[in-house]
This record gives structure tokens, C-alpha cells and sequence, in this order.
């Protein structure tokens, strides 16, 4: 079974740093682009940051450029994303989700792991 | 960047069709996927490029895009479609290339 399984969040104050995991298994992790999207309250879906298979290439939202960070490695069949200088607004639920090259849509999706940034 | 606009929210009458649209600068020009997410669960993948459903989505959903609006058809709409969609675009000329429109709640009535 394909699967993607997120791991990591939690609270953190503001201008604290969390680093999100995103485990894939049933499929050849290192074929695939990856993508994170996160979901606030009360509002709709937001994609966050790309990464390339190779990790070679990498794009980010403007809200979050300069304080997140896509890696993945390959070996682990694991995707991560690390946020410094994290704010209130990024209060979210975080998807990672698999992409399909070329036209870049998301075509498995993990049940998401919750951030919470409060003071 | 490249800006993606739908409706709030639509509602239709069980056993209606539902349309909800998404409307981008020449949009026509680019590859548009919709997402469908209940509550409480993850997006799932109901259209990609522009028209094709993923294996196990029913016939019932469609879509098509032209010009400056993309429309994703929910025929014959059942209970069990009430949720949110959304639509996503690549936009490659961009350095923040994932776009997702704002969402749209569908109501079945």
C-alpha cells in the first residue's frame, strides 16, 4: 500500500523552530517529487515548498521563503521540512504529499501532522 | 504571482450537477488539478490535467478549462460529495510556482 506518514509537530512559541518528517512506503520513494501544503484554520489548502527527486531542485511559497527548508534523503525514503522563525500564522496542518513530474499535481496524500504556534 | 480564484461556496440539490469554477489569467494555458477534502480527512486527487480522473473516481466528476476559467462538474451529486475543492496550478514562470485557489465548500442541499 502507498503510503506517506507525518511525523514532527507540535507547539512551539513564536520565533521557536520545528522540523516536520514525512515517511513514504509501497512505492519508489526517490522517483517521486515531494511537496508540503498546509491547511490553517478556516482557511483552504496553501502549498508550502517542492523538492525534485534528486532534491536537486527546490521552490518554496513566498510567506514561508527564508525560514523553511525542503530536504529529503532518499536512503530513508523520508522527506523533511525545517521551520525557523516560526510564526502564529503558520499555525497549520501540514500535508506532505506526493507529486507527479511534469504537470506537478499531488497524488497521495499523508493524513497531515498539526502545528501550533502560540505564546 | 499567479493568483487562483474560487467561489466561497456552492450548493446544489442532491441529484443535481454541481459546477465550481477557478479563474486564472489564461488559465486555459496550464495544466489544472482539483482536490476534494472532508472534513477531517486528507485532499484527495479528483482531477489532473485539466479533465483526467485518477483510478476509483467516479465518472460523475469532470472538468474542463478554457480561456481564464478551469470548471470541475460533479453530475448527479450525491450526499456523500459535500465537502471542500479546490484547484492547483503549476505556474513555471514564477519562483513560488504552487498555486491553489481558495477553495470552494460544496452544499448539497
Amino acid at each position: 500500500e502507498v503510503q506517506l506518514v507525518e511525523s514532527g509537530g507540535g507547539w512551539v512559541q513564536p520565533g521557536g523552530s520545528l522540523r516536520l518528517s514525512c515517511e513514504g512506503s509501497g512505492f519508489t520513494f526517490r522517483s517521486y517529487d515531494m511537496t508540503w501544503v498546509r491547511r490553517a484554520p478556516g482557511k483552504g489548502l496553501e502549498w508550502i515548498a517542492y523538492i525534485s527527486g534528486s532534491g536537486e531542485f527546490v521552490y518554496y511559497a513566498e510567506s514561508v521563503t527564508g525560514r523553511f527548508t525542503i530536504t529529503r534523503v532518499n536512503a530513508r525514503d523520508s522527506l523533511f521540512l525545517q521551520m525557523n522563525s516560526l510564526r502564529v500564522g503558520d499555525t497549520a496542518l501540514y500535508y506532505c504529499a506526493r507529486g507527479a513530474s511534469g504537470s506537478h499535481y499531488m497524488d497521495v496524500w499523508g493524513k497531515g501532522t498539526t502545528v501550533t504556534v502560540s505564546s | 504571482s499567479y493568483v487562483l480564484t474560487q467561489p466561497p461556496s456552492v450548493s446544489v440539490a442532491p441529484g443535481q450537477t454541481a459546477r465550481i469554477t477557478c479563474g486564472g489569467d489564461n488559465i486555459g494555458s496550464k495544466s489544472v488539478h482539483w482536490y476534494q477534502q472532508k472534513p477531517g480527512q486528507a485532499p484527495v486527487l479528483v482531477i489532473y490535467d485539466d479533465g483526467d480522473r485518477p483510478s476509483g473516481i467516479p465518472e460523475r466528476f469532470s472538468g474542463s478549462s478554457s480561456g481564464n476559467t478551469a470548471t470541475l462538474t460533479i453530475s448527479r451529486v450525491e450526499a456523500g460529495d459535500e465537502a471542500d475543492y479546490s484547484c492547483q496550478v503549476w505556474d513555471s514562470s514564477s519562483d513560488h510556482p504552487g498555486v491553489f485557489g481558495g477553495g470552494t465548500r460544496l452544499t448539497v442541499l
